[in-house]
């Protein structure tokens, strides 16, 4: 079945460093691929999609390529607040049978210090 | 403004007392859906609706009943709580891309559940 695998958090970095957030997939079609956000106390939000493949996700300085041939997602940001310590989630969606089932990786968890 | 609004946002109760979360969105989305987080184990799918009457089991349905009788609304039900059903609960909608297949998922704020 549909499978998302994140690095383990957490993460921690000082303000204005670089963040990568690794994550691979597998599935059997050909999904679209999301990264979710949490905030403390809040419910996931969208941050950015892909839909096919090399197609890029953006959003708030943040970045994602859909890669096929590594079947990966990996999310970037050039320069992190403190504003964007949260759990990140990545995601797949998919067709299994006609149902659209998405799958979500375990999550993590990203803390920027000033 | 556009939302899924869950209540209660906290829950507290006993083993076996029967109990209901609402869950409402107000943006005519036909999927929705219902998922736990549990620590170290991420989020998963409890029960998903395609649209009115249709509704499937997800990864972990057991312990759960759901229903659609309005596009709007998707309430969880728990007939019989038990303790390991503590978790956080989030409901979610979207509507469906038949050509990509992809949701784009729209989530409420939580409803934190205990059961003693």
């Amino acid at each position: 079945g549909d499978s998302v695998t994140q690095m383990e958090g957490p993460v921690t970095l000082s303000e204005e460093a670089f963040l990568t957030i690794n994550c691979t997939y597998t599935a059997t079609g050909y999904p679209s691929l999301f990264w979710y956000v949490q905030y403390p106390g809040e419910g996931l939000q969208l941050l950015l999609k892909a839909t096919k493949a090399d197609d890029k996700g953006s959003n708030k300085g943040f970045e994602a390529t859909y890669r096929k041939e590594t079947t990966s997602f990996h999310l970037e940001k050039g320069s992190v607040q403190v504003s964007d310590s949260a759990v990140y989630f990545c995601a797949l969606s998919d067709q299994r049978g006609g149902s659209y089932i998405p799958t979500f990786g375990r999550g993590t968890s990203l803390i920027v210090h000033p | 403004e556009a939302q899924v609004t869950q209540n209660p946002r906290y829950l507290i109760t006993v083993t076996g007392k029967k109990l209901t979360v609402t869950c409402s969105q107000n943006m005519n989305h036909e999927y929705m859906s219902w998922y736990r987080q549990d620590p170290g184990l991420g989020l998963r799918q409890i029960y998903y609706s395609m649209n009115v009457e249709v509704t499937d089991k997800g990864d972990v349905p057991e312990g759960y009943k759901v229903s659609r009788k309005e596009k709007r609304n998707f309430p969880l039900i728990l007939e019989s709580p038990s303790p390991n059903q503590t978790s956080l609960y989030f409901c979610a909608s979207s509507f469906l891309d038949a050509e990509t297949g992809g949701l784009k998922l729209f989530f409420g704020s939580g409803t934190q559940l205990s059961v003693l």
